[in-house]
């Protein structure tokens, strides 16, 4: 069974950033999307950003100029960085993996996902 | 972006009752091409992650219990649970997957 478990710190000052880990376990790291979606307390969920094994990335056009998303295939693991947070950053992140599977040579993924880390809750406050 | 809206913020329906959750797209999120909806929900439960549901308007994910179903086409979507169960409390959101993906609002079921 495909297990996502994620950490990172949860208080954050304005102007810090933002970083959190998520490790993948009990499936293939490869050929897979790999996201990281957020939810702001009570409130919807709004995708960040994507990558695949191969480092190939996909953000938000909103985010994109302070996120990064990067991984370790020797580890199972991606990471997020967001930076310059804003009391707006805070929410509960989320890693998450995307339905399909991009093998070669077909590549055949939705953006939709059906396994989910725990979730982290990050505060941004002075 | 394709903005998702849902409604009612919230709905509180008796066990065993139908409960009707809408979902409107800014723009159509049918794709011409293969006459498929880009239009999914997922269902939260407090204190956890989202669970996929629905994808494509109205297939459900492998093990959903087939009192869910989805409906709907172009801008107009719905999902219609038939017979609440104590087990449905949750918040559901619509995510459109046509262009960069865009989740609704979300709407909280609760028991009357």
């Amino acid at each position: 069974q495909v297990q996502l478990q994620q950490w990172g710190a949860g208080l954050l000052k304005p102007s810090e950033t933002l970083s959190l880990t998520c490790a993948v376990s009990g499936g293939s790291f490869t050929g897979f999307y790999w996201s990281w979606i957020r939810q702001p307390p009570g409130k919807g969920l709004e995708w960040i950003g994507d990558i695949i094994h191969s480092g190939s990335t996909n953000y938000s056009p909103s985010l994109k100029s302070r996120v990064t998303i990067s991984l370790d295939t020797s580890k199972n693991q991606f990471f997020l960085n967001l930076t310059s947070v804003t009391a707006a950053d805070t929410a509960a992140y989320y890693c998450a993996r995307m339905v399909g599977y991009c093998g070669s040579p077909n590549c055949e993924t939705t953006p939709l996902w059906n396994y989910w880390g725990q979730g982290t809750l990050v505060t941004v406050s002075s | 972006d394709i903005v998702m809206t849902q409604s009612p913020d919230s709905l509180a329906v008796s066990l065993g009752e139908r409960a009707t959750i809408n979902c409107k797209s800014s723009q159509s999120v049918l794709y011409s091409s293969n006459n498929k909806n880009y239009l999914a929900w997922y269902q939260q439960k407090p204190g956890q992650p989202p669970k996929l549901l629905i994808y494509g308007a109205s297939t459900r994910e492998s093990g959903v219990p087939d009192r869910f179903s989805g409906s709907g086409s172009g801008t107009d979507f719905t999902l219609t649970i038939s017979s609440l169960q104590a087990e449905d409390v949750a918040v559901y959101y619509c995510q459109q997957y046509y262009s960069t993906p865009f989740f609704g609002g979300g709407t909280k079921v609760e028991i009357k």
